[in-house]
Parts: structure tokens; C-alpha cells; sequence
């Protein structure tokens, strides 16, 4: 059974850092590109990175690229979110994905979500 | 710019069908989509994979009462037979070489 499990969430003041995990089970994880997804308080679903399986690449959307690095441990079956520079619209869920492809380098289609980690930037 | 519009709600009564639409934007016609559904208070779920040619490919455990298709730049989720588990919000997702987009939800409601 797939598994994915997200930690790290809390509150933080603006400006502030915070780093996310994503514990992964059940398929072979350095085979698939892999996601963070969020969502802000009563809004639709916002994607926020991606990786590929070897953690070579990645992609940020424009609303936090140069703030957060996405990267991987494939020797831990583990994904996280580096988080500096947080700001108040930045409160969200955040999901980890996992891409229903294997191989891909450029992430695709979602197969798997976890339940989410609340991150609240406020002072 | 590749864009998903969807209806923001909809409804439909216990035990009848119903069809969602996500449309994507001109020139994109061709790209694939998914249907992931997001109960209340819960993460997302993958519903299906549905491509261009209206082949779809389902997530573990999806009953069959849920039906992808397309027609041109459409894609439809049908759900038949509704149920009050139904209830949700379903988003629908399409990817180019770097790049996710979501659409902006369609709340479906049970009476």
C-alpha cells in the first residue's frame, strides 16, 4: 500500500524558515518523480515543485522559486521542502505527490497524495 | 498559456448522474488531464487519468461509477448512481515539461 506522509509543518513568523518531509512506503521511490502541492485556506489546489526520480531536476512554480528548494533522499525514501523566506500568503496545506509514471524527469500525472502538513506564516 | 477551466459548482441528486467539465485552453487540446476528488477535510484523491483519444486509467480502488471522456478540448468525469460520499470537490490537472497546472475545483453537492 502506498504511503505518503508529511511532517514538518508549524507556525513561523514572516520571513522565517521552515523544512517539510515526505515519508514515502509502498513503491519503489527513486523510480518517480515526485511533488509538492498546496493549499491556501478555503482555495483550489496550487503546485509548488517537482523532482525527478534521481533528484537531477527540478521545476518551482514562479510564486516561490528562488524561496524554496525541493530535493530527495532516495536512500531514505524521503522528499522534503526547504522553506526560507516565508510570507504570509505562503499559509497553506502543503501535500506531497507522487507521479503515477516511472522514469519520468518532468513529473506528470498524480497518483498519490498525502493527507497534508499545515504551514502558517503569521507574527 | 495552459489553463483548465472548470464550472465552480454543480449539483445533482442522490442516485442520478452527473458530468463535470474541465476545459483546457486554446492550442492544448491534445494534452492528457486528471480527476483527483478532495472530501471535505481530506487530501486529495487520484480518480483517473483521462488522455486525448478519451481513454482513461483509473486509480486503485475507483468504482466503476466513475467514467472519464472527452470531446475536443473537453474532458468529462461521470459519476453515476451518486452517493452522499460523492460530496466533494473535484479538481482536475494537466502537466507540460516543467509545469503543473490545476483547475479551480468544482464543488459537487449531493441532494
Amino acid at each position: 500500500e502506498v504511503q505518503l506522509l508529511e511532517s514538518g509543518g508549524g507556525l513561523v513568523q514572516p520571513g522565517g524558515s521552515l523544512r517539510l518531509s515526505c515519508a514515502a512506503s509502498g513503491f519503489t521511490f527513486s523510480n518517480h518523480a515526485m511533488s509538492w502541492v498546496r493549499q491556501a485556506p478555503g482555495k483550489g489546489l496550487e503546485w509548488v515543485s517537482s523532482i525527478s526520480s534521481s533528484g537531477g531536476t527540478t521545476y518551482y512554480a514562479d510564486s516561490v522559486k528562488g524561496r524554496f528548494t525541493i530535493s530527495r533522499d532516495n536512500s531514505k525514501n524521503t522528499l522534503f521542502l526547504q522553506m526560507n523566506s516565508l510570507r504570509a500568503e505562503d499559509t497553506a496545506i502543503y501535500f506531497c505527490a507522487k507521479d503515477l509514471a516511472e522514469g519520468a524527469v518532468s513529473s506528470t500525472c498524480f497518483d498519490y497524495w498525502g493527507q497534508g502538513t499545515l504551514v502558517t506564516v503569521s507574527s | 498559456q495552459l489553463v483548465l477551466t472548470q464550472s465552480p459548482s454543480a449539483s445533482a441528486s442522490l442516485g442520478a448522474s452527473v458530468k463535470l467539465t474541465c476545459t483546457l485552453s486554446s492550442g492544448h487540446s491534445s494534452y492528457a488531464i486528471a480527476w483527483h476528488q478532495q472530501q471535505p477535510e481530506k487530501g486529495p484523491r487520484y480518480l483517473m487519468k483521462v488522455n486525448s483519444d478519451g481513454n482513461h486509467t483509473k486509480g486503485d480502488g475507483i468504482p466503476d461509477r466513475f467514467s472519464g471522456s472527452n470531446s475536443g478540448a473537453e474532458r468529462y468525469l461521470t459519476i453515476s448512481s451518486l452517493q452522499s460520499e460523492d460530496e466533494a470537490d473535484y479538481y482536475c490537472q494537466t502537466w507540460g515539461t516543467g509545469i503543473q497546472v490545476f483547475g479551480g475545483g468544482t464543488r459537487l453537492t449531493v441532494l
